[in-house]
């Protein structure tokens, strides 16, 4: 049963460096997607996608780059990170995008 | 733009008291989710609720949806430790988007 995965679980990083956050689900869901959580805060969507070679933006797009080759797998890069990035990620999937959404257990990471 | 406001923001409570949180909505719901999320863990969908006035039970969870579709309630009874986490809402928008309430912190003391 390993529904969303999410790796690595907790990355320390320094200003201007970049990295992937990876995410792969085993579901054969269509949609999936990455959110946010600062304290304080409700989830904010960075993207989404709805299928294989589809994706778009959501609420916070800037500084994250993502696509989707195949159906299992939607990475998250950060080009440049930078302090304000500091926060958990979630990576979601769904059958289809008015679908409940099954969530990772998140990526905590640091920018120092 | 939707907004939407838990209250409170934290709980801390005995084990085997009852307690109610609240979820409001600047605008009409159109299709209301609450979420639990244990700490170190992704939010875990509880109910969801579509109808105004639908009321909805999960064992010891009571979920209410108001009338006017702008507000939610959730009551526990008999609250657990088990119970502890933080509670989302959250509301799906005309774009199939997830806007989400910024959650209650809920702690059940045993």
């Amino acid at each position: 049963n390993a529904g969303v995965t999410q790796t690595p679980k907790f990355q320390v990083l320094k200003t201007g460096q970049s990295m992937t956050l990876q995410c792969a689900q085993d579901m054969n869901h269509e949609y999936m997607s990455w959110y946010r959580q600062d304290p304080g805060m409700g989830l904010r969507l960075i993207h989404y996608s709805v299928g294989a070679g589809i994706t778009d933006q959501g609420e916070v797009p800037n500084g994250y780059n993502v696509s989707r080759s195949t159906t299992e797998d939607f990475p998250l890069r950060l080009l440049s990170a930078a302090p304000s990035q500091t926060s958990v990620y979630f990576c979601a999937s769904s059958l289809g995008v008015d679908q409940p959404q099954h969530f990772g257990d998140g990526t905590r990471l640091s920018i120092l | 733009t939707q907004l939407l406001e838990q209250s409170p923001q934290f709980l801390s409570i005995q084990e085997g008291e009852n307690l109610t949180v609240y979820c409001n909505s600047s605008s009409v719901f159109s299709s209301l989710q609450w979420y639990r999320q244990e700490p170190g863990e992704g939010p875990v969908l509880l109910v969801t609720v579509v109808t105004g006035g639908e009321v909805k039970k999960l064992k010891r969870l009571t979920f209410q949806f108001g009338d006017a579709r702008k507000d939610s309630s959730l009551h526990i009874t008999a609250a657990q430790p088990g119970d502890t986490g933080l509670y989302l809402c959250a509301d799906m928008d005309s774009n199939y988007q997830l806007i989400w309430g910024a959650g209650t912190k809920l702690i059940i003391k045993p």
